[in-house]
């Protein structure tokens, strides 16, 4: 098992462009989340997804899109980069999103926009 | 306003020495409460998973208890190593399931 693996691990986009960040999980988890992470704060929900077709907005959605066509992939996309989207992302999955079931995290796509 | 605050920020040990992080949450009813790891440049890594009910679990060297009485938790760990060097990470999942809330973390630096 590969469990969450993210692409890519480093990005530099200029204020205005899109990109895709790529997530995947081998483990046929139901449910899919996308995190950020900024210096001196907690890891703050930006999308999720309770399986393949339903996804839902977290704390800070707001410039960010997902869709989830496969259990397996939940990319997140950027459709028009800004400097405060500088941050490290993290993708995480786990069996549901409720009750004692671990999450288990990707290794990060640290994004910077200039 | 569900929130986790963590103490203290970072904190400096010397291989072989215990230390003890602290939790401190205001979220209510909760459903769980966790411990992550995070090494430097990676994702967090699960340590424990306690619901309301439980009082202490470990994982190796690493003890956390949980007073959900005085919303309180606490993560110890037991003759630390180098690589223990790492930010961990207080989370609480809600009842409703529908949020982890994350803790700002603990920076804990072990020296030889």
């Amino acid at each position: 098992n590969a469990g969450v693996t993210q692409t890519p691990k480093f990005q530099v986009l200029k204020t205005g462009q899109s990109m895709t960040l790529q997530c995947a999980q081998d483990m046929n988890h139901e449910y899919m989340s996308w995190y950020r992470q900024d210096p001196g704060m907690g890891l703050r929900l930006i999308h999720y997804s309770v399986g393949a077709g339903i996804t839902d907005q977290g704390e800070v959605p707001n410039g960010y899109n997902v869709s989830r066509s496969t259990t397996e992939d939940f990319p997140l996309r950027l459709l028009s980069a800004a400097p405060s989207q500088t941050s490290v992302y993290f993708c995480a999955s786990s069996q549901t999103g409720t009750g004692g079931y671990e999450q288990y995290f990707g290794p990060g796509t640290r994004l910077t926009v200039t | 306003k569900n929130q986790v605050e963590q103490s203290p920020q970072s904190l400096i040990i010397l291989e072989g020495k215990n230390c003890t992080l602290q939790c401190n949450y205001t979220v209510s009813p909760f459903s769980n409460l966790r411990w992550y790891k995070q090494d430097t440049g990676r994702g967090p890594v699960s340590l424990t998973i306690m619901t309301f009910s439980e009082n202490t679990k470990s994982n190796g060297r690493y003890t956390a208890t949980l007073d959900a009485d005085t919303k309180q938790s606490s993560l110890h760990i037991t003759a630390s190593q180098l690589s223990d060097s790492a930010s961990y990470i207080c989370v609480v999942l809600t009842q409703a399931g529908t949020a982890l809330i994350f803790g700002k973390g603990t920076t804990l630096s072990v020296s030889s």
